[in-house]
Parts: C-alpha cells; sequence; structure tokens
C-alpha cells in the first residue's frame, strides 16, 4: 500500500542551528502534503499545507519564515525550523491524501526533535 | 470543520469489544466521519470513514444514527496493541485539512 517517509527519524540540534525534515511518498504521487507538530500528550496540530510547485498555507499562528516548507517534486515535502529553539522541541508528523480529494491520509512516522 | 467531543479516557480487558463514542453537534450535510489510531511516537494510522448508518471494514466498525451528530467506532475483541489514542474527525472530501481533536486514550488491560 501507499507509504510516507520521513527523515530523520530522530534529531537533536543546538539553539540557533537549522534543521531539515523530509517527507516522501513511496509509491503515490502528492501534490499536496500536510506538516503536524506534537507536543506530549497533546494532539497533533495542522502547521501548514506544501503545495506542489507552489507556495505552502500556513495555518494561522504558525510563522511561515521558521517553518519553511519546500515541496519541489510530486514525492517530496521538506520542513526547515530555522533557528530553533528549545520550544520548538516538539514530533513533527507529515501526511499526503490518498486520493486528490479524500479524506483518508497517510502519515509518516513522525520526527523527534530536540533543540538544546 | 466540525468540532468533535471525546471521552479523555477509557479502560478494557483483553479480549472484549471496545465501543468508542465521538460527538459531532455540528457536522455539515457533505461531511464524513473519519477515525484514526495513534501509536506513542508515530504517526496516526486510517482506520474507517462513513457518512451515514454502518460501515464495517477488516478491523472495525462504525455506527451512524440518523442525525449524524455523534459517531461510535466498534473494535472487535481487542488485544493489548489496540492500545492506542483514537481520533474521531469531521469534515467533507474537498477539505483534506484535518483538524484533530483530543482523542481517546483506549487501554487494554490483561
Amino acid at each position: 500500500g501507499a507509504v510516507v517517509s520521513q527523515h530523520p527519524s530522530w534529531v537533536i540540534c543546538k539553539s540557533g542551528t537549522s534543521v531539515k525534515i523530509e517527507c516522501r511518498s513511496l509509491d503515490f504521487q502528492a501534490t499536496t502534503m500536510f506538516w503536524y507538530r506534537q507536543f506530549p500528550k497533546q494532539s497533533l496540530m495542522l502547521m501548514a499545507t506544501s503545495n506542489e510547485g507552489s507556495k505552502a498555507t500556513y495555518e494561522q499562528g504558525v510563522e511561515k519564515d521558521k517553518f519553511l516548507i519546500n515541496h519541489a517534486s510530486l514525492t517530496l515535502s521538506t520542513l526547515t525550523v530555522t533557528s530553533a529553539h528549545p520550544e520548538d522541541s516538539s514530533f513533527y508528523i507529515c501526511s499526503a491524501p490518498r486520493l486528490a480529494e479524500s479524506y483518508e491520509q497517510y502519515f509518516g512516522p513522525g520526527t523527534r526533535l530536540t533543540v538544546t | 470543520l466540525a468540532k468533535t467531543t471525546q471521552p479523555i479516557s477509557m479502560d478494557s480487558y483483553e479480549g472484549q469489544e471496545v465501543n468508542i463514542t465521538c460527538s459531532h453537534n455540528n457536522i455539515a450535510t457533505n461531511d464524513y466521519i473519519t477515525w484514526y489510531q495513534q501509536f506513542p511516537s508515530q504517526g496516526p494510522r486510517f482506520i474507517i470513514q462513513g457518512y451515514k448508518t454502518k460501515v464495517t471494514n477488516e478491523v472495525a466498525s462504525l455506527f451512524i444514527p440518523a442525525d449524524r451528530k455523534s459517531s461510535t467506532l466498534s473494535l472487535p475483541r481487542v488485544s493489548l496493541s489496540d492500545t492506542a489514542v483514537y481520533y474521531c474527525l469531521v469534515g467533507d472530501y474537498g477539505n483534506n485539512r484535518l483538524a484533530f481533536g483530543k482523542g481517546n486514550q483506549v487501554v487494554v488491560i490483561p
């Protein structure tokens, strides 16, 4: 079946540095992908919609200059956390819809980011 | 997006049927009801989706009353590996932006 992968699965970085997280759809094309953030014991929060070939759409309250999203191909979206701070430490998850208009989405395994 | 309300947590014994409820009083005509399962430190996994009445697949059943203001996910004969957070979401096909509520932590006890 369709699979979405993420890389890396975990990363530790120092405060002030930038970290890039990749999200790939392995056997299907995804013109749209989504990025979520999840803090411990909390639900997923949608951060932004990644659109292939165009700018990402950010949810209210998400800083677009801090969380850079690039969707350069039909199978790859990247999220770059710029100038990371400890409060950015979280579990970042991407997803892609199985069909262009479907509520069924495939989620990646997530990336655990720890900023020291 | 319609808001959903679920119990925070529930326990069940291994081998029993578990029924997880969800309220969505403001569901719109075009909205579908979708359930996801999430294990710790993993991305959510699609379980089932329905619009009205009853839907069944290989892992669960979804019961939706006529007014569609609530739904119940039924897991038959749960095992310890079914311990997870279960999320109920409501939205239309044209809107892929998923709004997750707080979910329901289900703990299966031996």
